[in-house]
């Protein structure tokens, strides 16, 4: 079946440091992929998105690029602030009409100033 | 942006009760629901899809007995944990779809259920 995989945190960044989340995936077809944040007391908000290969998802000065050949989609982002301290998921649909969700478990980062 | 309300955000009980979560789109009205249950060090996984006026769909391995959903209007689903027991404590969090917009699911702010 489908399956996520990105690195267990916590990451902890000083302010302004560059910030990669790895994620992997496995899946059937073809996916879209996606990046939620969880602010603390939050619900999961969508980040960003890239439905096919090569696609970049960008937002608020984060990044992925859909790389169907390494089967990643790494987030990055090059300055981080204080307020970027989340919990990042990466998640897969799969392509057609069922819209299940298949997440990674979650990364937390702590930006420190 | 769509907003999807959940309660409570923490609730302790006693083994044997059981407990009632809710989860209502305040501002669009969701076809469909889902609920998720992560347990720690995991990633969220899939319990059950909730359509407005039809039986839930749950995943394999959950137990609908178990875990009774009930989505009577288009803008609230609930969870109802039935005779819960300690290794039903979790954090359970619930999204809504819109109709028109598959790809994109709404999420709750969760709930961290403790059971005694």
């Amino acid at each position: 079946g489908d399956s996520v995989t990105q690195m267990e945190g916590p990451v902890t960044l000083s302010e302004e440091a560059f910030l990669t989340i790895n994620c992997t995936y496995t899946a059937t077809g073809y996916p879209s992929l996606f990046w939620y944040v969880q602010y603390p007391g939050e619900g999961l908000q969508l980040l960003l998105k890239a439905t096919k290969a090569d696609d970049k998802g960008s937002n608020k000065g984060f990044e992925a690029t859909y790389r169907k050949e390494t089967t990643s989609f790494h987030l990055e982002k090059g300055s981080v602030q204080v307020s970027d301290s989340a919990v990042y998921f990466c998640a897969l649909t799969e392509s057609g009409g069922y819209q299940k969700v298949t997440f990674g478990i979650g990364t937390k980062l702590q930006v420190i100033p | 942006g769509a907003v999807v309300s959940q309660h409570p955000s923490r609730v302790i009980c006693k083994s044997g009760t059981s407990v009632k979560i809710e989860c209502r789109s305040l501002d669009f009205q969701a076809t469909t629901m889902f609920w998720y249950r992560q347990f720690p060090k995991q990633s969220l996984m899939l319990m059950a899809t909730s359509n407005e006026g039809s039986k839930a769909t749950y995943e394999q391995g959950v137990e609908k007995d178990k875990f009774l959903i009930n989505h009577a209007s288009l803008t609230l689903s609930t969870l109802t944990v039935t005779s819960a027991h300690p290794e039903d404590s979790s954090f359970y969090i619930c999204s809504a779809m819109l109709a028109v917009a598959k790809n994109i699911q709404y999420f709750g702010a969760g709930t961290r259920l403790s059971v005694l």
